[in-house]
């Protein structure tokens, strides 16, 4: 069982906008930054989206992130057959004094 | 440009020891802090271990604190990770990463490497 939670799949056709829930506590998202990764398949993970919600260069301003209280979102828009992968978020967790993962999302795109 | 190789890994038995080894290049090493996350086949990415950019202060998961080792040589640009009485649950891809400056979040990863615990 993950710290964090996130929905197991999402999907969407080309040019659509999803979303993708990743939910925690006030000991990670609730008082930390959220970072998100992209893994696609057969790869090392990248990173997405860092302090919740910046961008690394090179990342299409398609992708973006947000956080309210003890959750935090990532979207896409534009939805592109090559954003089809596995999202992961993560958090720094106070009590556990370590870094936590969501569960991952796998997103197809139809 | 930066890059990160992992090494070390292998099948092993339960009960016994590995270490992995991650050698970099392409960034001033000693300025950074390292992750070791992990990836069991077909699930999702666990946090293993970070160690500060000098060595000095190391965080564990609980599921591998006291049985795992994180070190790092900064004159020789290389990580390692001891790992010591060994699960079939430890069974994973081990990727070697980068934590950038700022929270920044973890800006390279390795491309991995195997290691699977089995009788």
């Amino acid at each position: 069982q993950s710290v964090l939670t996130q929905p197991p799949s999402a999907s969407g056709t080309p040019g659509q906008r999803v979303t993708i829930s990743c939910s925690g506590s006030s000991s990670n998202i609730g008082s930390n930054y959220v970072y998100w990764y992209q893994q696609l398949p057969a790869t090392a993970p990248k990173l997405l989206i860092y302090r919740n919600d910046q961008r690394p260069s090179g990342v299409p301003d398609r992708f973006s992130g947000s956080k309210s209280g003890t959750s935090a979102s990532l979207a896409i828009s534009g939805l592109r057959s090559e954003d089809e992968a596995d999202y992961f978020c993560s958090a720094w967790d106070d009590s556990l004094s370590g870094w936590v993962f969501g569960g991952g999302t796998k997103l197809t795109v139809l | 440009q930066v890059q990160l190789v992992e090494s070390g890994g292998g099948v092993v038995q339960p009960g016994r020891s590995l270490r992995l080894s991650c050698a970099v290049s392409g960034f001033t090493f000693s300025n950074y802090a390292m992750h070791w996350v992990r990836q069991a086949p077909g699930k999702g990415l666990e946090w293993v271990a970070i160690i500060s950019y000098d060595g000095s202060n190391k965080y564990y998961a609980d599921s591998v604190k006291g049985r795992f080792t994180f070190s790092r040589d900064n004159s020789k640009n290389t990580l390692f990770l001891q790992m010591n009485s060994l699960r079939p649950e430890d069974t994973a891809v081990y990727y070697c990463a980068r934590e950038g400056a700022s929270y920044s979040g973890i800006d390279y990863w390795g491309q991995g490497t195997l290691v699977t615990v089995s009788s």
